[in-house]
């Protein structure tokens, strides 16, 4: 199994552009989220799914969108970059959201100019 | 709301001194409770986690923590640290029933030869 699949690794964008980062998981898990990470913030909740059609908004959700067409796929959509979404993104998923643990991918390093 | 506190920020060790690293949440209910490593330039991995049963658990390289309920608290311990201890060390709670990952900050640890 590849387990959760990041892409791109890394990305340079300019003020105002949009992108779209990839996550996809192979392991049939319901629960998935995106997080950022930031030097000495640790990780933030951005979006979150519990499954197919289910999203929901995390702690730091603003400038992001997402959607979850299938069980697999869970991408991260920044609407308009902004220098302050400058940061490490984390896609996570876990077999429910009820206690279980969460496998991460790889990250991307997006820079915003 | 859940949150997680970690007491340091950074801690600098020699090789085979012990390591404790705090950590604290705060949720009204039962939790589930997980340490995760990020070494340099890598994604999270699971060292362990507490879910019910013996407050005592045991993770991977050594490493375990005690859940103590009274004090909200989730320490991690190793007897010995090594060099390729080396790297960035988060707690994280999710309350046991419908809850999403709340992450600490994070604790640098930075182990000398």
């Amino acid at each position: 199994n590849a387990g959760v699949t990041q892409t791109p690794k890394f990305q340079v964008l300019k003020t105002g552009q949009s992108m779209t980062l990839q996550c996809a998981q192979d392991m049939n898990h319901e629960y998935m989220s995106w997080y950022r990470q930031d030097p000495g913030m640790g990780l933030r909740l951005i979006h979150y799914s519990v499954g197919a059609g289910i999203t929901d908004q995390g702690e730091v959700p603003n400038g992001y969108n997402v959607s979850r067409s299938t069980t697999e796929d869970f991408p991260l959509r920044l609407l308009s970059a902004a220098p302050s979404q400058t940061s490490v993104y984390f896609c996570a998923s876990s077999y429910s959201i009820r206690g279980t643990e969460a496998f991460f991918g790889q990250g991307t390093r997006l820079t915003v100019v | 709301a859940q949150s997680v506190s970690q007491h340091n920020h950074h801690v600098i060790l020699s090789e085979a001194a012990s390591l404790e690293l705090g950590c604290n949440y705060s949720y009204g209910g039962t939790v589930n409770l997980f340490w995760y490593v990020q070494y340099p330039g890598q994604h999270l991995q699971l060292l362990l986690k507490y879910f019910s049963g013996d407050p005592l658990v045991k993770g991977i390289k050594g490493f375990e923590a005690e859940f103590i309920k009274s004090k909200f608290s989730f320490n991690l311990r190793k007897p010995s640290v090594q060099w390729s201890d080396t790297a960035e060390y988060f707690c994280a709670v999710r309350g046991s029933g419908y809850s999403t990952l709340t992450f600490g900050k994070g604790t640098m640890l930075l182990v000398s030869p």
